[in-house]
């Protein structure tokens, strides 16, 4: 089936830093991608929609400037968290439309852990 | 905008009884509502979805939902539990396809001996 490669699936960085994730799908092509952001035994909180060849839509309150996003292709889309702070630690998680119709499945990343010092 | 509820935090079943999750969403008309499973450090899997259709989904694993218009539900039931169903349960709800998921808060299931 489907499948949704995320990159790394955990990284530790210093805070100031920038680190990014990658989110690839491995046999289809996905013109959508939705990353999302769980904080510890909480729900996750869709942050924005990567759509291929143009610039991601962002949820309110999330800093497009801080989460940068790129889908620069129909099989990868990256998140760059720049300037990278402790409050920043959380799990993003990314996820693909494994179809053109706007009802095809949804694919998910198996996610990245991002820790903060 | 819309949003999912799920009222329980923790549910507590032993091995071999029955389990039902609840979901309550608000949203003016029919959505597109979904449960997905996490077990810890991995990432989703979904268990079943309602687009339209009989109001009673199957999924995998031998899980099933319902969909309840009038009370705005859409409760996750498994007949018999076994100690591999432990772990995160997630409702979902999608409301135009094109877009993201909003997702409840989820219901941490633990599976005692």
């Amino acid at each position: 089936g489907a499948v949704v490669s995320q990159h790394p699936s955990w990284v530790i960085c210093k805070s100031g830093t920038s680190v990014k994730i990658e989110c690839r799908s491995l046999d289809f092509q996905a013109t959508t991608m939705f990353w999302y952001r769980q904080f510890p035994k909480q729900s996750l909180m869709l942050m924005a929609t990567s759509n291929e060849g143009s610039k991601a839509t962002y949820e309110q309150g999330v800093e497009k400037d801080k989460f940068l996003i790129n889908h620069a292709s129909l099989t990868l889309s990256t998140l760059t968290v720049t300037s990278a702070h402790p409050e920043d630690s959380s799990f993003y998680i990314c996820s693909a439309r494994g179809g053109p119709s706007n009802n095809s499945p949804l694919h998910f990343g198996n996610g990245t852990r991002l820790t903060v010092t | 905008a819309q949003s999912v509820t799920q009222p329980d935090i923790h549910i507590t079943v032993s091995e071999g009884a029955s389990l039902e999750l609840r979901c309550n969403y608000s949203y003016g008309a029919t959505p597109y509502l979904f449960w997905y499973v996490q077990s810890p450090g991995q990432g989703l899997q979904l268990l079943l979805k309602y687009f339209s259709g009989d109001t009673l989904v199957q999924g995998i694993k031998g899980f099933e939902a319902e969909f309840k218009r009038s009370q705005s539900s859409f409760n996750l039931r498994k007949p018999s539990v076994h100690w591999s169903d432990a772990a995160e349960y997630f409702c979902a709800v999608g409301v135009g396809g094109a877009d993201g998921l909003t997702f409840g808060k989820g219901t941490h299931l633990i599976i005692q001996p």
